[in-house]
């Protein structure tokens, strides 16, 4: 079965410091995505990157950026340049090609806090 | 456009009540879902519709039903929920299964 670990429960950062948040997952398929979601206080999930499992490029958007590793089964989230606006609590999520979306498994998410 | 509403965004229902939460996109997607989020937990599965018909029920209680009436909508009835039923309900929707999940802000249930 397959499964994703965030290790870090909550962190606290002060506005303006680097912060990178782990993720592990374990599967047996050769094709699956990876996701990355933030959900603030309001609620609503919010989408911020997918890579499949073909594509190891590490990829930058802003002061976000992604770096997935295959060989430590690892797709690790940083925020650059913190700001009190990224405290949420950020979800990884692992999707398998075979299981027609019935295997979309959410980590257990971490609680960034930004502090001014 | 990614954009998914749900109504309502707040709902307090009695046990013996019977209510429907509802969920509505507009991208084409033919895939779409219901979550059920607890406090600090991550969102569980609950229903899979893709091409308006359920694909998965990821064994959940009777009490709640879904319906797809047609390819934007989507439909959560309840009926003799628990207090334990109170939770976030969030919808998704994508344009396949396995394709990325846009997400609608949720309605916060309070059984009583």
């Amino acid at each position: 079965a397959q499964k994703v670990t965030q290790a870090q429960t909550e962190i606290s950062v002060v506005e303006k410091e680097d912060v990178t948040l782990d993720c592990v997952y374990e599967t047996r398929d050769t094709t699956y995505y990876l996701f990355w979601y933030k959900q603030p206080p309001s609620g609503e999930l919010v989408f911020l990157i997918r890579r499949n499992s073909f594509d190891e490029q590490n990829e930058i958007s802003g002061r976000y950026s992604w770096n997935f590793q295959k060989s430590t089964s690892s797709f690790n989230f940083t925020i650059t340049a913190s700001q009190v606006v990224d405290s949420a609590v950020y979800f990884c999520a692992l999707s398998e090609a075979d299981n027609y979306g019935q295997n979309f498994v959410f980590g257990p998410g971490t609680r960034l806090s930004v502090l001014p | 456009d990614t954009e998914v509403t749900q109504t309502p965004k707040h709902l307090v229902m009695g046990m013996t009540n019977k209510k429907s939460l509802k969920c509505e996109q507009h991208m084409g997607h033919r895939a779409m879902y219901w979550y059920k989020q607890k406090a600090k937990k991550p969102p569980e599965l609950m229903f899979v519709y893709s091409y308006e018909k359920l694909s998965i029920n990821e064994s959940v209680p009777s009490r709640f039903s879904p319906e797809c009436p047609n390819s934007s909508l989507l439909n959560l009835h309840l009926h003799a929920l628990q207090p334990e039923d109170s939770a976030l309900y969030l919808c998704a929707s994508s344009q396949e299964v396995q394709e990325t999940q846009y997400f609608g802000p949720g309605t916060r249930l309070l059984v009583l």
